[in-house]
């Protein structure tokens, strides 16, 4: 699997919007970018996933570069309760191993009155 | 709640003591995870089954640790003859694989000590 590159950490004013980017330069073309987060003492959670399309959901929203070898994750309003690590994972598309994921050590984002 | 469930969510042991972790995934789903996670790190994949068959497994996962998933529905994972390098957040994890692209919903996770 390919591997990603996140800053260790990140600190975001309450209110502000949160940009996340993850670096994944040796992406093949059949690999999905996936975002999870970690809140502490928590089991992760799955936040969005993409291709090469923009994507958004309730949570956040993905924004992959043309050549996808990085990606964007934007949570729009940051919160207190998004202070998490959060992990950006890439996993092939031939799901022989499903959610066999590869977390790297992610980037722990601080959300600060 | 219709979560995976972990049990115990935590657990001290003494060195040289077996133990043993329970899963209970969301129930229709067909997969099941087990990953390690230890401090200041991402979790580290340690086996999945897909129902009762035990599909694959890590080489983390040394000859102490087995794992079962009886009838497909719940897990566990025992550890025997357990060393302080056991110590660490067993995470659960389960999804629906019927397409591609989805996701895995976790568990809280059983915090092991050794001691």
């Amino acid at each position: 699997d390919a591997k990603t590159t996140q800053p260790t950490s990140m600190d975001c004013a309450e209110g502000r919007a949160a940009n996340l980017p993850c670096n994944h330069s040796t992406i093949s073309g059949n690999e999905y970018v996936y975002w999870y987060r970690q809140i502490h003492s928590q089991g992760p959670q799955y936040i969005i996933h993409g291709l090469k399309n923009n994507e958004t959901n309730e949570m956040a929203s993905l924004i992959i570069t043309e050549d996808r070898k990085s990606s964007t994750l934007i949570l729009p309003h940051a919160t207190l309760r998004d202070t998490a690590v959060y992990y950006c994972i890439v996993r092939p598309l031939n799901t022989g191993g499903g959610n066999k994921l590869t977390f790297g050590t992610g980037t722990q984002l601080k959300v600060e009155l | 709640d219709t979560g995976v469930s972990q049990n115990p969510r935590h657990k001290i042991t003494k060195r040289g003591q077996n133990v043993t972790f329970r899963c209970d995934p969301i129930s229709e789903h067909n997969r099941l995870y087990w990953y390690r996670q230890t401090l200041g790190q991402g979790p580290e994949f340690l086996t999945y089954f897909q129902n009762e068959a035990q599909l694959e497994k890590s080489r983390l996962l040394s000859d102490r640790f087995s794992a079962e998933r009886p009838k497909g529905s719940f897990s566990t994972l025992e550890i025997q003859r357990t060393e302080q390098g056991d110590s660490a957040m067993y995470l659960c994890a389960s999804s629906l694989e019927v397409a591609l692209g989805t996701e895995a919903f976790f568990g809280q996770g059983t915090r092991l000590t050794v001691v």
